[in-house]
């Protein structure tokens, strides 16, 4: 079954980059990686999302690992906005599903 | 462009009630979603559907029941209410398919007594 890891928390400071870790071993060859975030009382937004190479738009990148069993989204400047649930998202391929991981909450510091 | 609706926002209920929670896009999106988040967890699938007449389970489809009648709506109906369907309930649409970045309404947060 696809399952997303990803760490409770982190912490950054305004206008620092941000890169936030993703682990999806049971990753198959057409499984897409997505990530939303949250804010609090709110229901997700959608940021990024790829496949095998890198990915950029104007809120963040993605970076894929070669095989593809874990990846990382950066926030080039995080601002206080960016202070958010972040969760890693495993598309299942050849399905409909998409399995979310439980997230990690961003603080970003004055 | 009202985006995902969701209404209630808030419901209380007692053990067995019933209760159909609504979902509503404008955005003509063929695929829609519910998802119920808890405490300290992700998100997690309920129900699909890939278009009109027709609907899937997900992950967690026990206890609910759903239906596509037309493209805009896409209602959660809990047929007998229990305590552990409190919840905060999520839709979500997209265009065409899990794949494509999804939208998301503010939820329904349900309380189970």
């Amino acid at each position: 079954d696809a399952k997303t890891t990803q760490p409770n928390s982190m912490e950054s400071n305004e206008e620092e980059p941000v890169h936030l870790p993703c682990n999806h071993s049971t990753i198959s060859g057409t499984d897409y990686i997505h990530w939303y975030r949250q804010l609090p009382s709110q229901g997700p937004e959608y940021v990024i999302h790829g496949l095998t190479s890198n990915v950029n738009n104007r809120m963040a990148s993605l970076a894929i690992a070669e095989d593809r069993k874990s990846s990382t989204l950066i926030l080039h400047r995080a601002t206080l906005r960016d202070a958010a649930v972040y969760y890693c998202v495993q598309h299942q391929g050849g399905s409909e599903k998409l399995v979310f991981g439980k997230g990690t909450k961003l603080t970003v510091n004055p | 462009n009202a985006g995902v609706t969701q209404t209630p926002k808030f419901q209380v209920l007692k053990t067995g009630q019933s209760m159909t929670l609504q979902c509503a896009q404008d955005m003509n999106h063929e695929y829609m979603s519910w998802y119920r988040q808890d405490p300290g967890m992700g998100l997690r699938l309920i129900h699909y559907s890939v278009g009109a007449g027709i609907t899937d389970q997900g992950e967690v489809p026990n206890g609910y029941n759903v239906s596509r009648s037309t493209t805009e709506d896409f209602p959660l109906r809990l047929l007998s209410a229990a305590p552990s369907q409190t919840s905060v309930y999520f839709c979500a649409s997209s265009r065409q398919g899990a794949r494509q970045p999804q939208h998301f309404g503010d939820g329904t947060r349900l309380s189970i007594l």
